[in-house]
């Protein structure tokens, strides 16, 4: 079945404790992208991949790193989590960095810093 | 810069009347626009997209949209709206002409549908 998988889906830390979300994508898809969903705010882009070992900022990078190093996996890393980072998280992929292509969600990773 | 507005929070409908969410955009260039649904507890699901071409566009579970350059708006239309439509929308543009590749969503609308 084509689907993009994120670990874990809930989390709860504390502040400045280091974590990582994983993505992962079984359709060969060139573009991966990161979300967070906040009320009122709708989906803001924090990073996105157009191939692996490519990425580059979106709106909301700051407190935020990425990899991609293979081309199935594109984890998002929290180095010093702060509560302002609490948030709806999701990963997506499409099948080319031209983005005329739609994109595919994951499940969403529920993440609360406290 | 490119930015989505949609201009509102919530839209009720009864079952069996048009469903109407609107979407306005704006870009320096020319406009990839699509819209995703997200169900209850679930990630945002594809409905439909305007690449180019015809300014009518046809997506899943009976949605349509027109894309109109003058307004530049892309509203989300069904004819016929059903319970199970109840969810939270959102719009999405893509400034063609840009040389990034970020995707700009907007705040979301949600519908809900009355029996």
């Amino acid at each position: 079945e084509a689907q993009v998988t994120q670990n874990p889906r809930y989390l709860i830390t504390v502040t400045g404790k280091k974590l990582t979300v994983t993505c992962s994508q079984n359709m060969n898809h060139e573009y991966m992208s990161w979300y967070r969903q906040d009320p009122g705010l709708g989906l803001r882009q924090i990073y996105y991949s157009m191939n692996v070992e490519v990425t580059d900022k979106g709106d909301v990078p700051e407190g935020y790193k990425v990899s991609r190093k293979e081309k199935r996996n594109f984890p998002l890393i929290l180095e010093s989590p702060s509560p302002n980072q609490t948030s709806l998280y999701f990963c997506a992929s499409s099948l080319s960095s031209g983005t005329a292509y739609e994109q595919y969600f994951g499940p969403g990773t529920r993440l609360t810093v406290t | 810069a490119q930015s989505v507005a949609q201009p509102e929070d919530q839209v009720n409908v009864a079952e069996g009347n048009p469903l109407t969410v609107k979407c306005t955009y704006s870009v320096s260039g020319n406009p990839y626009l699509f819209w995703y649904v997200q169900y209850p507890n679930r990630g945002l699901q594809f409905l439909l997209k305007y690449i180019t071409g015809d300014n009518l566009v046809k997506g899943s579970y009976g949605f349509e949209a027109e894309f109109n350059k003058s307004q530049t708006s892309f509203h989300l239309k069904k004819p016929s709206a059903l319970v199970s439509d109840s969810a939270l929308y959102f719009c999405a543009v893509r400034d063609v002409e840009s040389n990034d590749y970020k995707l700009s969503f907007g705040a979301g609308t949600t519908v809900t549908v009355r029996a």
